[in-house]
């Protein structure tokens, strides 16, 4: 259990409609990453919060946004879904900024499929 | 631009087996290196990483080393067992910005 934790485990959705991921970071971890794994494009990166801000920008498309709360917890919303969006999204999170010394540890995930 | 190229699977070997995954990569400026490791219906793990050049990160008995000369950083143990059968993924950072590896399925048979 790497302490990171995501809901919901599956999600099940139609197209054009819009989701809400949620994640909850480590205790003490600052950073929260989101991540695409699909079969065609292997792992992609969205997109880093750090203490609420934004810190780095992946292959996140416009329809996708996210967010990190006071209280640091996450959450990526998936609008004006297609077919194409069905993956699973990991969430990750690390102590601090400086990415090359900071392990990130990664939630179970949430497999989206749109129908 | 940048982007982290890995050997194609699945990789069957048998219990006790050399294990060898390529990676190379291609990046601007001096990127971190990382191994991660994902078992099944599970989220990734960081198995290893290097910063540097000549750099070796070690773990659970796996090794890789970081070089610049080959833009190389594989993967290797000397003696696989079933619980290493997983998804392993190579990954660089540079600027802030992920790259991962497609992922190399392993599987370890007794």
């Amino acid at each position: 259990d790497s302490g990171v934790t995501q809901t919901p485990k599956h999600l099940i959705t139609a197209t054009g409609q819009r989701v809400t991921l949620r994640c909850s970071p480590r205790s003490g971890d600052l950073s929260v990453y989101w991540y695409q794994q699909s079969l065609d494009q292997g792992l992609q990166f969205l997109i880093q919060y750090y203490n609420g801000e934004e810190r780095a920008k992946g292959n996140i498309l416009e329809r996708f946004s996210a967010q990190q709360f006071p209280d640091l917890h996450s959450e990526l919303n998936l609008s004006s879904l297609e077919l194409g969006d069905s993956a699973l999204y990991f969430c990750a999170s690390s102590v601090g900024v400086q990415d090359s010394y900071n392990e990130q540890f990664f939630g179970p995930g949430t497999r989206l499929t749109v129908l | 631009g940048n982007s982290v190229t890995q050997m194609e699977g699945p990789v069957t070997l048998s219990e006790e087996a050399f294990l060898t995954i390529n990676c190379t990569y291609t990046a601007t400026g001096y990127p971190s290196l990382f191994w991660y490791v994902q078992y099944p219906g599970e989220g990734l793990q960081l198995l290893l990483k290097a910063t540097k050049a000549d750099d070796k990160g070690s773990n659970k008995g796996f090794e890789a080393t970081y070089r610049k000369e080959t833009t190389s950083f594989h993967l290797e143990k000397g003696s696989v067992q079933v619980s290493d059968s997983a998804v392993y993924f190579c990954a660089l950072i540079t600027g802030n910005q992920f790259y991962f590896g497609t992922g190399t399925s392993l599987t370890v048979i007794p």
